[in-house]
């Protein structure tokens, strides 16, 4: 079965340091990657997409940057840290059955 | 952009209740699914539905593509039902792709 593995869980940094969080899916191969964000309140924010290795879109001009250096791996990345980068980053996956499925999220306060 | 719309924002709800919740979206829409996130964040797939109607177990859910809206339906509520509910549409008609989620539902159910 498909599994989506996202760390660390919780991450507490300081303005003006850098950020890499993780996400990794298991059994399956050439999925379409997602990392959405979530700020206080409700709203999922669509950051950037993947459909394959090297093959980034961005959604909305940010501090932030993906990678997707192996099939199954998408990596979000910042240089410098922004008070306004805190919230709760999730990473999704899709493939050849309908739906996303959601790993269980990275909850950044950037201090 | 395709607008999504749910309504209630909030619902309390005593145990044993049963409640509609409305996603109105802006156009026609190639898939629809509905999610729930738990107390801890985690992001959980209800129903994919684009149309017609599903039941799994207390939820179901109705999609009128025509009419673009959809309901989900929880009978018989219980406490571990406490959490947002997320309906997110999808325009692309090849792969997988972007969805737009709607601002959510907040629900407490109550003992």
């Amino acid at each position: 079965s498909q599994t989506i593995h996202q760390w660390p869980a919780t991450l507490v940094q300081p303005v003006g340091s850098p950020l890499s969080l993780e996400c990794t899916v298991e059994g399956t191969s050439n999925p379409n990657l997602y990392w959405y964000r979530q700020a206080a309140g409700r709203g999922l924010q669509l950051l950037f997409y993947s459909v394959g290795i090297g093959q980034i879109s961005s959604e909305v001009p940010q501090n932030l940057s993906a990678s997707r250096p192996q099939d199954r791996q998408f990596i979000l990345s910042s240089k410098k840290l922004l008070l306004s980068d805190s919230g709760f980053y999730l990473c999704a996956w899709s493939g050849e059955a309908p739906g996303y499925t959601f790993g269980s999220g990275t909850r950044l306060t950037v201090v | 952009g395709i607008q999504v719309e749910q309504s209630p924002p909030d619902l309390i709800l005593q145990e044993g209740a049963n409640s509609t919740l409305r996603c109105n979206f802006s156009d026609s829409v190639n898939n629809l699914q509905w999610f729930h996130q738990n107390p801890w964040g985690q992001l959980i797939n209800l129903f994919y539905i684009p149309s017609g109607t599903k039941q799994n177990g207390r939820l179901s859910a109705t999609t009128v593509a025509t009419e673009r809206y959809s309901l989900l339906y929880i009978s018989s509520s219980q406490t571990t039902d406490s959490g947002v509910y997320f309906c997110a549409v999808d325009l692309t008609t090849d792969s997988w792709g972007k969805f737009q989620f709607g601002a959510g539902t907040q629900v407490v159910v109550t003992p």
